[in-house]
């Protein structure tokens, strides 16, 4: 069972450029979620989605952008990469069951210099 | 505003200890609170999860965890530590009322030493 894929797992970008972080899952799952996690913060919510179509900002979505065209692709865009977005990106995914549990990727280690 | 806290950023414990990470929230109507672990770069894992019923939960690798209504906590526990328990855990409760999103605790660093 793969679960959650992200790809890339590194990247090192300049500062300026774009780039796409990959996510899909394989368990039909509706919502899904891009969290950002920095050291002693914990996880920040950046955006998600209750279904193909339908995307939500979450807590820090400056700078990102994202999109849902299928259930399994959940694509998190930065458009002009910038040194506070070097961090640890984790997509993640649930049913909609408000009771049943997140499932995460290993996530994309991203550096800006 | 709902809430959830992590009140230790870092617990050490002998191994063959029992262990407690502590968790307490502040959230309207029913909690439904969950535990992960997050082991060096990987992805969090569930480890448990509490709805309704029966205030002992238990789930994966032998832990458990205990919710007290009265003192809004949801602290994780293990009879017997393991050196392969040294993690990071995170504490999480569901954002009423569209239940859609995960309201996290920063994180408690569990080291086992042997």
């Amino acid at each position: 069972n793969a679960g959650v894929t992200q790809t890339p797992k590194f990247r090192i970008l300049k500062i300026g450029q774009s780039m796409t972080l990959q996510c899909t899952q394989d368990m039909n799952h509706n919502y899904m979620y891009w969290y950002r996690q920095d050291p002693g913060m914990g996880l920040k919510l950046i955006y998600y989605s209750v279904g193909a179509g339908i995307t939500d900002k979450g807590e820090v979505p400056n700078g990102y952008n994202v999109s849902r065209s299928t259930t399994e692709d959940f694509p998190l865009r930065l458009e002009l990469a910038a040194p506070s977005q070097t961090s640890v990106y984790f997509c993640a995914s649930s049913y909609v069951d408000r009771g049943q549990p997140q499932h995460f990727g290993d996530g994309t280690r991203l550096s800006i210099l | 505003a709902q809430s959830v806290a992590q009140p230790e950023d870092q617990v050490n414990v002998a191994e063959g200890n029992p262990l407690t990470v502590k968790c307490t929230y502040s959230v309207s109507g029913n909690p439904y609170l969950f535990w992960y672990v997050q082991y060096p770069n990987r992805g969090l894992q569930f480890l448990l999860k509490y709805i309704t019923g029966d205030n002992l939960v238990k789930g994966s690798y032998g832990f458990e965890a205990e919710f007290n209504k009265s003192q809004t906590s949801f602290h994780l526990k293990k009879p017997s530590a393991l050196v392969s328990d040294s993690a990071l855990y995170f504490c999480a409760v569901r954002d009423p009322p569209g239940n859609r999103k995960l309201i996290w605790g920063l994180g408690t660093s569990l080291a086992v030493n042997p």
